[in-house]
């Protein structure tokens, strides 16, 4: 059975830094792209970044480019979101998710909570 | 970037009515595009992939068409768990954007 397990998430203020950690297991963790999806507050969702299973490629929103930091560990299976520079727009439930070889989302965690406020 | 506009934005149906939720792709994405579905207070689920692919253990009467520009997924008979917001996601190009989603309520 496929399980992402999302961790790190919790109250920081604007301008600190926080990082994200899912643990997966189920499913052979090297093989697969693996993301970060968001959703602020009663709003739609967001996709924030997304990296190869290599870890050769990263990719991000222009809402994050250059605060925040994606990078998988695929000897202990576990996917990361360092996080600085926090804004109160980055207030949202975090989702790890992972890449289907269609590149669709075909298994999400259950999300972790970042709230940025002073 | 590409835009992804869906419509609409809510919608009031009935158990066994059947509903059409449509996705503009701006510019065309041929057929990467996936729908999800999301429940309150939970993560999303994957119903339909490559457009028209049904993802393994969704009900048949979800179904996905479309290409280029335009997809469309509908719902055949509603029931009663299907009252959800659901979501398109382009799968062509980076940044993988999502539609706004479309909430379905009950009428």
């Amino acid at each position: 059975e496929v399980q992402l397990l999302e961790s790190g998430g919790g109250l920081v203020q604007p301008g600190g830094s926080l990082r994200l950690s899912c643990a997966a297991s189920g499913f052979t963790f090297t093989t697969y792209a693996m993301s970060w999806v968001r959703q602020a507050p009663r709003k739609g969702l967001e996709w924030v970044s997304a990296i190869r299973a290599s870890g050769g490629s990263t990719y991000y929103a222009d809402s994050v480019k250059g605060r925040f930091t994606i990078s998988r560990d695929n000897s202990n299976n576990t996917l990361y979101l360092q996080m600085n520079s926090l804004r109160a727009e980055d207030t949202a439930v975090y989702y790890c998710v992972k890449a289907s070889v269609y590149s669709t989302f075909d298994y999400w965690g259950q999300g972790t909570l970042v709230t940025v406020s002073s | 970037d590409i835009q992804l506009t869906q419509s609409p934005s809510f919608l009031s149906a009935s158990v066994g009515d059947r509903v059409t939720i449509t996705c503009r792709a701006s510019p065309g994405i041929g057929s990467y595009l996936a729908w999800y579905q999301q429940k309150p207070g939970k993560a999303p689920r994957l119903l339909i992939y490559a457009a028209s692919t049904l993802q393994s253990g969704v009900p048949s009467r979800f179904s996905g068409s479309g290409s280029g520009t335009e997809f469309t997924l509908t719902i055949s008979s509603l029931q009663p768990e299907d009252f959800a917001t659901y979501y398109c996601q382009q799968l062509n190009s980076y940044p993988r954007t999502f539609g706004q989603g479309t909430k379905l309520e009950i009428k």
